[in-house]
């Protein structure tokens, strides 16, 4: 019945580990993103598809490198993880067609914590 | 680019009582949207309220309520009637309405704590 969900909620793992989190949507949505929340709780976009192509690609590191098999789904994998990765990280998806005021849909976050 | 600010770390108000949380932006575009969204403890983000900056009326979603003043770029928020549950964070966000690579993005404040007391 979830709209947005992400898997894992909780991701604990030491520097230099590669990790994933998966990202799927079931409400049609042609558009996926990746927002990062920071200690500080600012949230800043880091990546967005529409219709499994990239769209924007914030100065984020390449060691983040975001995959989308198909619209439903847009997972992130990060390389190479480092103290500074530490953070909530959040996939949203919206229609980009249809209501043009459309809000984002949030999935309920994934606490990275690197140590 | 477009910034969001949100002065207010943190607010608080008694049960039962209204408060306003203040958000500006700073834009060189004429049409846009603009959103408050709510992180309570469980770190969900829910919409609560938005506007299309076209629209001369405010919106208001039951005890929600904005003062969307487009001139000051200024957008806050109203909440009537607090409740216990309306304690969260709370997120201003701008959304351009051009095309292009910044399409759909949103992008967020700095956000404000609102405590409410019993």
């Amino acid at each position: 019945d979830t709209a947005v969900s992400q898997t894992p909620k909780y991701l604990v793992t030491q520097m230099g580990n590669d990790k994933s989190i998966k990202c799927e949507q079931n409400l049609g949505h042609d558009t996926m993103y990746w927002y990062k929340q920071d200690s500080k709780k600012f949230l800043k976009i880091m990546f967005s598809y529409n219709n499994k192509e990239l769209i924007i690609n914030e100065t984020v590191p390449n060691r983040f490198s975001p995959k989308s098999p198909d619209k439903a789904h847009l997972n992130l994998h990060i390389n190479s993880l480092e103290l500074g990765d530490s953070a909530v990280y959040f996939c949203a998806s919206r229609s980009e067609v249809g209501t043009p005021n459309s809000p984002l849909h949030f999935g309920n976050g994934t606490r990275l914590t690197v140590t | 680019a477009q910034t969001v600010t949100q002065s207010q770390p943190e607010m608080s108000v008694q049960e039962a009582e209204t408060v306003t949380l203040s958000c500006t932006y700073d834009t060189s575009e004429s049409d846009y949207y603009l959103f408050w969204y709510k992180q309570p403890p469980s770190r969900q983000m829910i919409l609560v309220i938005r506007q299309e900056a076209y629209k001369q009326q405010n919106a208001t979603e039951n005890r929600f309520s904005v003062n969307f003043q487009k001139a000051a770029k200024s957008f806050s928020l109203k909440i009537s009637d607090s409740q216990l549950g309306d304690a969260a964070m709370y997120f201003c966000a701008y959304r351009t309405r051009r095309g292009g690579t910044s399409y759909g993005k949103l992008t967020f404040g700095q956000g404000t704590i609102l405590t409410v007391h019993p």
